[in-house]
């Protein structure tokens, strides 16, 4: 079993839609990050946090530390939010992260 | 501000060949981590870096190896090269050194081929 394990690996949605990728994990990671991978490679990381909810534009990942569980949530989804997004942060000497969700935004 | 650059991008190695990759932080960051990614296993961390010393470290073997020099360009190694490694390698520099409380900066990537 992975230390970080997402849901759906999968997505492919209509432009529009509203959009959630779940992210649950069974170490101590005190800080969890979201990362997005466009085709070719490049990541950028999305958000970090260790508590509560943040907000960037359409996008808002929120957190529960007891549960071990965080959600990206993406509104109002657009074909260019089509990507690879990774889920995962570190222990104190170790780095966990998901495998990933592929995203596909039809126009 | 330039952001963390990766090179090669794009590295074909035979079998039994070492390889080494390069990574050059955000300026002012000391905290380099690599890591590799393949289809089937994700993102996996390597090594990481801060001032010059290896603080934490992945569940690879040794062929595997990594330095960090005093401007905090980093660099990767690979020895006796596997069909396995075939990966993208990515490394991400941050600047606090805490290291896994700070947002990462991540690289375009070397894609390492072995044949």
């Amino acid at each position: 079993k992975n230390e970080v394990e997402q849901s759906p690996q999968n997505l492919t949605a209509q432009e529009g839609e509203f959009i959630t990728i779940n992210c649950s994990y069974s170490v101590g990671i005190s800080a969890l990050h979201w990362l997005q991978q466009h085709p070719g490679g490049g990541i950028v990381s999305l958000f970090m946090l260790s508590s509560g909810k943040k907000k960037h534009g359409r996008l808002i990942a929120t957190i529960n530390i007891q549960e071990k569980h965080s959600s990206l949530h993406i509104t109002a989804s657009h074909p260019r939010d089509s990507a690879v997004y990774i889920c995962g942060g570190g222990t104190g000497n170790q780095f966990y992260f998901g495998t990933g969700t592929s995203l596909t935004v039809i126009p | 501000k330039a952001g963390v650059t990766q090179t090669p991008r794009y590295l074909i190695k035979t079998r039994g060949q070492q390889v080494t990759l390069s990574c050059s932080p955000i300026s002012g960051h000391r905290s380099v981590s690599w890591y590799q990614q393949t289809p089937g296993q994700g993102l996996q961390f390597l090594f990481e870096y801060f001032s010059e010393t290896q603080r934490n470290k992945g569940n690879f073997p040794g062929r595997f190896s990594g330095r960090q020099f005093s401007n905090s360009r980093s660099e990767m190694n690979v020895s006796t090269l596997e069909l396995g490694d075939s990966a993208l390698y990515l490394c991400a520099s941050s600047s606090d050194p805490q290291g896994v409380n700070t947002e990462a900066f991540f690289g375009q990537g070397t894609r390492l081929t072995v044949v």
